[in-house]
């Protein structure tokens, strides 16, 4: 079936810095997103890709949809506390079912 | 944005019993819900589809008898765990499409599963 492939798995940065994790599928998705879920609560997007090669900011978040629709990569610029929480890519699929990666959980040091 | 709810948020049982979540769209139809698993430090794993007005789809692996699902509302969607056993405790959280053809799932917040 279809899965997307999420790395890091855990990330413990300091306050301040910059964070990367990407997200590979060995499918097509013609449509990518990126949700953060905090404990105890469902997950809520951040952002979402459509077109193949497309880079799209949201405030501190920074994601690009890869040329060949099969991955994708999530920036965060000087991350801050709240930040904190596990970040899901998920691929929409044609049958309209989102298929999740396996999340990246970011730790924030103060 | 469109909001979803489920209720409850939290609930304990006893193994054996049976307990029903909801799911509701709050400012918008919900033709098609979605309910999801989420085992601890885990992703969230799709177990059925839930068309209103008509049978649920359910994913490979999922057993239908056990994961009851009723979509009798555009904007209610309802899962019964029955006869559940401790290893059905999980966090279920279900989502939402708008009804008019938008392709944005909007998430309920959770409700968390314990089965003694």
């Amino acid at each position: 079936g279809q899965q997307l492939n999420q790395s890091p798995q855990s990330m413990f940065i300091q306050e301040g810095e910059d964070v990367s994790m990407n997200c590979t599928s060995s499918s097509i998705f013609n449509t990518w997103l990126w949700y953060k879920q905090d404990p105890g609560e469902g997950p809520v997007l951040l952002i979402a890709l459509y077109k193949a090669g497309e880079l799209t900011s949201n405030g501190r978040l920074t994601a690009q949809f890869g040329i060949t629709r099969k991955d994708s990569f999530l920036n965060i610029s000087a991350s801050i506390p709240s930040d904190v929480g596990i970040y899901f890519c998920a691929g929409l699929n044609q049958g309209g079912k989102l298929i999740f990666g396996q999340g990246t959980e970011l730790s924030v040091k103060p | 944005g469109a909001v979803v709810s489920q209720h409850p948020s939290w609930v304990i049982c006893k193994s054996g019993t049976s307990v029903k979540i909801e799911c509701r769209s709050l400012d918008f139809q919900a033709t098609t819900m979605f309910w999801y698993r989420q085992f601890p430090k885990q992703s969230l794993m799709l177990m059925a589809t839930s068309n209103e007005g008509s049978k649920a789809t359910y994913e490979q692996g999922v057993e239908k008898d056990k994961f009851l699902i009723n979509h009798a509302s555009l904007t209610l969607s309802t899962l019964t765990v029955t006869s559940a056993h401790p290893e059905d405790s999980s966090f279920y959280i279900c989502s939402a499409r708008d009804g008019q053809g938008a392709w944005e799932l909007f998430f309920g917040e959770g409700s968390r599963l314990t089965v003694l």
